[in-house]
């Protein structure tokens, strides 16, 4: 099946430091999107970019969908931003869209 | 609409017990998920329901699990003869057909001793 490898599987940042998280997909997919969990377990939907780029505030994320990999960008890291990132996508022919998620990228902010 | 509810937040329990997990989804969404998530992992997929039937269901969800969505709109997933092997944080969500974007909810961890 479908494989979604997510890197640096944790990161630790200095308050205010920008970094970038990456996606592989094995196969191709559509859909993608991107998580926030948060140490209460909270899942939080932060992009649904098929392709393209797109912006939320200090977050943005670019999915290049014919090379199959996806690029969150966290920008002025603050320490609400720790927790687990996670990237999902459906199978490009699945119609039910069960989500495929990779294993994480633990952030840690430090003040 | 208060999001996706998911009642208790927090289950502990006796190996060899049943349980029963409440989901209650985005009203107007009639799709709905539940996942799996075990400690370090990515949630995994466990089956989903358009309204009220239950259309796809993962190997993960043995013989003794089981879901209901009676008139498409809460959900409900039981475990029977519960194993150490269930614990984990079980998540449910919901989404618009057609729409790929979930709403999660808070999930229930499950400790089963």
């Amino acid at each position: 099946g479908i494989q979604v490898e997510q890197s640096p599987p944790d990161l630790i940042l200095q308050e205010g430091a920008n970094s970038t998280l990456r996606c592989n997909f094995s196969d191709s997919v559509n859909n993608l999107q991107w998580f926030h969990q948060n140490p209460w377990g909270q899942l939080i939907n932060l992009f649904y970019i098929p392709s393209g780029t797109k912006q939320n505030g200090r977050l943005s994320a670019t999915t290049v969908a014919t090379e199959r990999y996806s690029l969150l960008y966290i920008s002025s890291s603050q320490t609400t931003d720790s927790g687990v990132y996670f990237c999902a996508a459906p199978l490009l022919y699945n119609q039910g869209g069960k989500l495929i998620f990779g294993q994480g990228t633990e952030l840690s902010v430090k003040p | 609409d208060t999001g996706v509810s998911q009642n208790p937040r927090h289950k502990i329990t006796k190996r060899g017990q049943n349980v029963t997990f409440r989901c209650d989804p985005i009203s107007e969404h009639n799709r709905l998920y539940w996942y799996r998530q075990t400690l370090g992992q990515g949630p995994e997929f466990l089956t989903y329901f358009q309204n009220e039937a239950q259309l796809e269901k993962s190997r993960l969800l043995s013989d003794r699990f089981s879901a209901e969505r009676p008139k498409g709109s809460f959900s409900t997933l039981e475990i029977q003869r519960t194993e150490q092997g269930d614990s984990a944080m079980y998540l449910c969500a919901s989404s618009l057909v057609g729409n790929y974007g979930y709403t999660f909810g808070s999930g229930t961890r499950l400790t089963v001793v």
